[in-house]
């Protein structure tokens, strides 16, 4: 079964607006962390944002943030005031805490920004 | 700042080649990882190492083979390439036994297999 879900493959959003990429999990573990990567066309993996399941508090980092509803196993991402340069994939991944030398990634949106 | 660094960032080879992927990182992490990335797939597990000379197979080991001789360094050999082959290829590295740290990326090798 698919550990996370990625239920858009592409997205479009206006400059300067906001836009959510969404992203479901399943897991059985209580200590789980969530991450999102960004992968601009050139090819390297950025890493964004975390989520730690424990966690109380919605992670935040700069234009960058994680709407994280644990009963619903959602973990999905904010970007505030979308530029130009956030035109990329988006990926969203799970550590687990029974099997945390791995990571699990989702199939990844496409998101472009349109000027 | 980590750094993962992968040896070639394009490579073309011919069916039936044996094939070298070379990654190295400079963060003392134990773990070492090789994907593969296609269109709609995502991220797919080849193979991890968590140790010199360990590895484990991940969800796609087949036609695949790693070596791990030094802690800074994770090989991904393709023994006998073939066209299904030809995808994106990703080497990761991260502490062990750390569920809060990211694995960190190096910049991919785009293979291709004519």
């Amino acid at each position: 079964a698919q550990k996370i879900t990625q239920t858009q493959p592409g997205m479009f959003v206006q400059e300067k607006e906001a836009v959510t990429l969404d992203c479901t999990y399943d897991t059985s573990d209580q200590s789980y962390g969530l991450f999102w990567y960004k992968q601009p066309s050139s090819g390297e993996m950025i890493f964004l944002i975390y989520q730690g399941s424990y966690d109380e508090q919605n992670a935040t980092e700069g234009r960058y943030s994680l709407n994280f509803q644990k009963a619903r196993k959602s973990a999905n991402l904010v970007i505030s005031a979308s530029q130009l340069g956030d035109s990329a994939m988006y990926f969203c991944a799970m550590r687990e805490g029974s099997n945390n030398n791995d990571m699990r990634f989702g199939a990844g949106t496409r998101l472009t920004v349109k000027p | 700042d980590v750094k993962v660094t992968q040896s070639s960032r394009y490579l073309v080879k011919r069916t039936g080649e044996k094939v070298f992927l070379e990654c190295v990182q400079d963060m003392d992490h134990e773990n070492m990882f090789w994907y593969r990335q296609d269109p709609g797939l995502g991220l797919r597990l080849i193979y991890f190492s968590y140790d010199v000379k360990m590895k484990e197979k991940g969800d796609i080991p087949e036609g695949y083979s790693v070596s791990r001789e030094k802690k800074e360094r994770f090989s991904l050999i393709l023994e006998s390439a073939s066209t299904n082959q030809t995808s994106m290829y990703l080497c990761a590295s991260s502490f062990m036994d750390r569920v809060r740290q990211p694995q960190h990326f190096g910049d991919g090798t785009r293979l291709s297999i004519l």
